[in-house]
This record gives C-alpha cells, structure tokens and sequence, in this order.
C-alpha cells in the first residue's frame, strides 16, 4: 500500500508567476483535500477534490485552483503568486463510500517559497 | 463554524516526565477529533482519532486522549516522553473523518534531557 506522495518537495517561485503541486492519492483513496501551512502555524484548508469535482473550499481566493484525474491524484494551481503564498502545502487523502469518509492521511508536503 | 485553540504554543519537559497537551474546540454540530503530530520538516501522521464510542483514546505510542463534551475538550496526554516525542502536534476537528478539518495553532513539545 503506497503512502501519499506529493511533488515536487521545494520549490522557489517569483512573485505573480503561477505555480502546480501534485498529489498522488493513497492506493484505494478516492478524495484529496489540499492544505496550507504558514510558517509556525497550523494547516488551513484549501479545497477538496471528490469524484473529479470541488467538494468544498475554505476561505481561499479563486486563484488557488485544481483538479482531480480519474486516477484520483490531484494538482494544486496557484496563480498571481503572492509573497504570503509562501508556505508548505499538505495534501491529504480519505475514502469516501457509502456515504462514511475515512480519517485523512496526509503526505510530506511542498514547501513553496515566493521571492 | 469550528475552532480550536490549543492553549499552550510551547511545551517544555524533561525525558521520562509526563506531558499534558490541551486542546478546546467550539462547534455547532457533533465532531470527530483528531491529534495530528508533525516532525520537522514532514508532514502530519495521525497520532490518535475520536469518532464515537469510549470517551479515552490511546496510541501505539503511549499517548491518550480524553474527548470532554462537556467542556468542549481532547487533551493530550503521555505518562513518560522520550527525546524521540521532540514535534509540533496538531489538534483538529472536522463534521466527518476525512472532511475539511480546523486546525488549532499547533503545540511544539521539547523533550530536554
């Protein structure tokens, strides 16, 4: 059973460059969800992704974007890069099946720095 | 809306003494807690969950939790820490398991020896 992979793990963008974080699911999880974690404090949800489609978003502007694929792995795209952009995302897969949602597991993150 | 607070940002404590971590959360509506512990420069592993039933929740690793409805609390505890607990642990409510989770501040623990 393979863990939640995420790329790549650091990368260094210019402000208003746009930027893409990958997600690969853990085998048999179906839903990815999307966090940022600012320096010294806690995660902040983005955005979740089921059956290809947004389930949910916290309280982020529309140039956080992403997608699903069939395969269940997911991106993260954000335009217009900000300096407070600066953080290290967490991407995190659950199963959802007959209506229960399994606990999350989360992968290593992409530690984003914006100069 | 949910929160939570973990009201304490730092932990200090000495190897083999115990640790309590508090954590309060405020909720309209039934929640599932989570402790989430972050080594540096990882991501977040699932320490412990509550979902429903025994109120004490325990970890392979030594570590229990306490969920208080009434006082809208999870607090963390471990009779004896080891240099190895030295992390940043997360408490995290969320309406279902795998759903949008809030997260509090985070606790960073530093075992001294």
């Amino acid at each position: 059973e393979t863990g939640v992979t995420q790329s790549p793990t650091h990368l260094i963008k210019t402000r208003g460059q746009q930027v893409t974080l990958r997600c690969s699911s853990q085998s048999g999880h179906n839903t990815v969800s999307w966090y940022q974690q600012a320096l010294g404090q806690g995660p902040q949800f983005i955005f979740q992704y089921y059956r290809e489609e947004e389930n949910g978003r916290g309280n982020f502007p529309p140039r956080f974007s992403g997608l699903q694929f069939p395969n269940y792995s997911s991106e993260l795209n954000v335009n217009a890069l900000e300096l407070d952009d600066s953080a290290l995302y967490l991407c995190a897969s659950s199963l959802v099946l007959g209506g229960a949602n399994t606990e999350a597991f989360f992968g290593q993150g992409t530690r984003l720095t914006v100069v | 809306a949910q929160s939570v607070t973990q009201l304490d940002s730092q932990v200090p404590v000495f190897e083999e003494a115990p640790v309590e971590l508090r954590c309060n959360y405020s909720s309209s509506v039934s929640v599932y807690l989570f402790w989430y512990v972050q080594y540096p420069n990882q991501g977040l592993q699932l320490l412990l969950k509550y979902l429903s039933g025994s109120t004490l929740v325990e970890s392979i690793n030594g570590f229990e939790a306490e969920f208080n409805k009434s006082q809208t609390s999870f607090h963390l505890r471990k009779p004896s820490v080891h240099i190895s607990d030295t992390a940043e642990y997360f408490c995290a409510v969320g309406k279902a398991a795998g759903n949008k989770l809030t997260f509090g501040g985070g606790t960073r623990v530093l075992v001294k020896p």
